[in-house]
């Protein structure tokens, strides 16, 4: 299996666009977990889902974040409008344990908001 | 609020030594407690991880001891190599069942192993 798969690996863009980070996550795993990463806050939960439904969205920082999964393959973590204190590694991660303790990374999505 | 608080920030240790990374944590709901290895550049990946049931889990020359009555656990890496050199994260999440499986990470370790 190829594990799990983000794309784009390296984004930059400009304060107020919009920005699309996606994963794959492995296949049969039926947890997904999007986490955010600064040298300053750490590694942060911002919403997971559970069978493509999001079970808990309590990081989302604000509303300019939107996930969605709209199938077991695939999700997206949306930043509309981006910010400079956007700047962070994106991470996604999947599951299949019963409790989605056990959790496979992707490589991470670097993104710069200038 | 921080619910894991992991120390030290950075570690040196030399090649054939014992690296101590430590951990203490405030939620006695918390039952699954996970050390992550992160390499630059790459996401973290899961090293081990132990239960309350147990004081001690060891996996090759890695081991996490467990204390329950101190709400501590910390990780030991027996004769560390400069491969190890890596930020490595302590986690933990509850029992609870419905949308509070979730993983608390402390804010790692950066672990430098000299040749």
């Amino acid at each position: 299996d190829a594990g799990v798969i983000q794309s784009p690996r390296h984004e930059v863009t400009e304060m107020g666009q919009e920005v699309t980070l996606r994963c794959k996550p492995i296949s049969g795993h039926d947890y997904l977990f999007w986490y955010r990463q600064t040298m300053m806050r750490g590694l942060e939960l911002l919403i997971y889902f559970n069978n493509n439904v999001p079970i808990d969205d309590s990081g989302m920082p604000e509303d300019r974040f939107s996930a969605k999964m709209p199938n077991a393959s695939f999700s997206t973590l949306k930043i509309q409008p981006s910010e400079p204190r956007d700047s962070a590694v994106y991470f996604c991660a999947s599951s299949f344990d019963a409790r989605g303790e056990t959790q496979y990374f992707g490589p991470g999505t670097r993104l710069l908001v200038l | 609020q921080q619910q894991v608080k992991q120390s030290p920030q950075s570690l040196i240790v030399q090649k054939g030594g014992i690296s101590i990374i430590n951990c203490a944590y405030e939620n006695t709901a918390f039952d699954y407690f996970p050390w992550y290895q992160q390499f630059p550049g790459k996401g973290p990946a899961l090293l081990i991880a132990i239960r309350p049931d147990v004081s001690e889990k060891k996996e090759g020359r890695f081991t996490i001891s467990f204390n329950k009555s101190a709400k501590q656990f910390s990780l030991h890496i027996m004769d560390s190599q400069p491969g190890d050199s890596a930020t490595y994260f302590c986690a933990a999440s509850p029992n609870s069942g419905g949308s509070n499986y979730k993983l608390t990470f402390g804010k790692g370790t950066l672990l430098t192993v000299n040749p």
